[in-house]
Parts: C-alpha cells; structure tokens; sequence
C-alpha cells in the first residue's frame, strides 16, 4: 500500500515553460511533505518543503502547493532549466517522528 | 550544510561474500542515520532506522541477519550486506538527522552501487 503516490513517471518540458511535478498521499497522519532531487548515481538533494500548516511555499523558482482536502501536493518550477532534468521525490512525514515515505518518483526532462 | 559521505561509491563483489558500505556524517554528529535501497525505477525504500548505540530498527521484510548495521559513533554507521546473492544488487543510500532534529531533516549521502555476480 503505497502512502505517497507520484503517477506520472516522467515528464517532458520545453525550456523556459513551467514544469508541474504532481504528488498523492493518503496517510491523514502526514503533515511535512518534501521534495527531493535526484540525479543518476547520486542521493537525493532536498529542494523545497512545506509544513501542513501552509497552503504554498516559495524559493526563487520552485514553488510547492498543498491541498491538505485533496492530500495532494505539487511542485512548481519555473522557468524550467535543462539542468533541471533529474528524477524528483516526494516524501511526507509525521510530526518528524517518523522515516520519510518516499513515492516512486517523476523524472523530469526539460528539452533546450 | 551538512555533508553525508559513503563509502565506497560502487562495489562489484560475488555471490557469497560480504560486503560492507561506510556511511560518515562529516560537519555533524548523527544520531540518527537511515539506510535505503532503490531499485532502478523504483522508489527509495527504508530498510532500516540506526540510532547510536542502540540496536537499529528493521522495517518489515528486511532481514536484519542478512543486512546488518551498526552506529557505533555519532559519524559513522555501516551496512554489512553478509552471504550477498545477485538479488541483493541495488543502490544503497544512507542519511542522517542532525541532532535534535526532526527525521524529516535528512542529508543524504552519495550512494553505493553494489553489484553482486
């Protein structure tokens, strides 16, 4: 039963256009949701997250969106950069008491 | 920020050994470090919590016989992967909470590619 749920498993953008990057949970329980970038033979590199008490939080061009209604959560990038293409994680915890959960992840290709 | 290191990168061993992989919190004292594996494609999954100086804790369907851990200081937890078989070949990555912290405040380290033949 998968707690964090990212459907799409990649995704193609022009440069320059807004890439949205789309997650799902069902653990109520949640209320820290993350997201992390992934390049190939690397760990994950924490980008933005947001506590359940927001609706939106900004840095520079990611932006992360909640709907706490919808347990669903998105990730905003824009203007989309060829260095931008990597696989994005979207993890969620619980009060920070407990191991992230991880989705499958979404790789992103931004094209020039 | 802070730094995780592993050790090493990639490893390439047979059947029947083991293997062990290094995991160093470099600028702080970890706690609290986590182990994950991904399978190409997949998701990271969790496979066990190492707290220091305490047992770690396995989740479900992770032999802890088999992959063994131990966070003997506050900057160094190692993973044994013992009698490896070529199922066991993944991506290894470990992370750590800075003291204090909340476990959604993970630095993760490079990873380990280990490929059992």
């Amino acid at each position: 039963d998968q707690q964090v749920k990212q459907n799409s498993p990649s995704l193609s953008v022009q440069e320059g256009r807004i890439s949205i990057l789309n997650c799902d949970y069902t653990n109520s329980m949640f209320d820290y949701f993350l997201w992390y970038k992934k390049y190939p033979a690397e760990g994950p590199t924490f980008l933005i997250s947001i506590s359940s008490i927001k609706d939106k939080n900004e840095d520079g061009r990611f932006t992360v969106f909640l709907n706490k209604s919808a347990k669903h959560l998105s990730l905003h990038i824009v203007p989309s950069q060829p260095g931008d293409s990597a696989v994005y994680f979207c993890a969620a915890s619980n009060s920070g008491n407990t191991p992230l959960v991880f989705g499958k992840g979404t790789r992103l290709s931004v094209i020039a | 920020g802070a730094v995780v290191s592993q050790h090493p990168s990639r490893v390439i061993c047979k059947s029947g050994t083991s293997v062990k992989i290094e995991c160093r919190s470099l600028d702080f004292q970890a706690t609290t470090m986590f182990w994950y594996r991904q399978f190409p494609k997949q998701s990271l999954m969790l496979m066990a919590t190492s707290n220091e100086g305490s047992k770690a804790t396995y989740e479900q369907g992770v032999e802890k016989d088999k992959f063994l851990i131990n966070h003997a200081s506050l900057t160094l937890s190692t993973l044994t992967v013992t009698s490896a078989h070529p199922e066991d070949s993944s991506f290894y990555i470990c992370s750590a909470s800075l003291p204090g912290g909340a476990y959604n405040e993970q630095f993760f380290g490079p990873g380990t590619r280990l490929t059992v033949l």
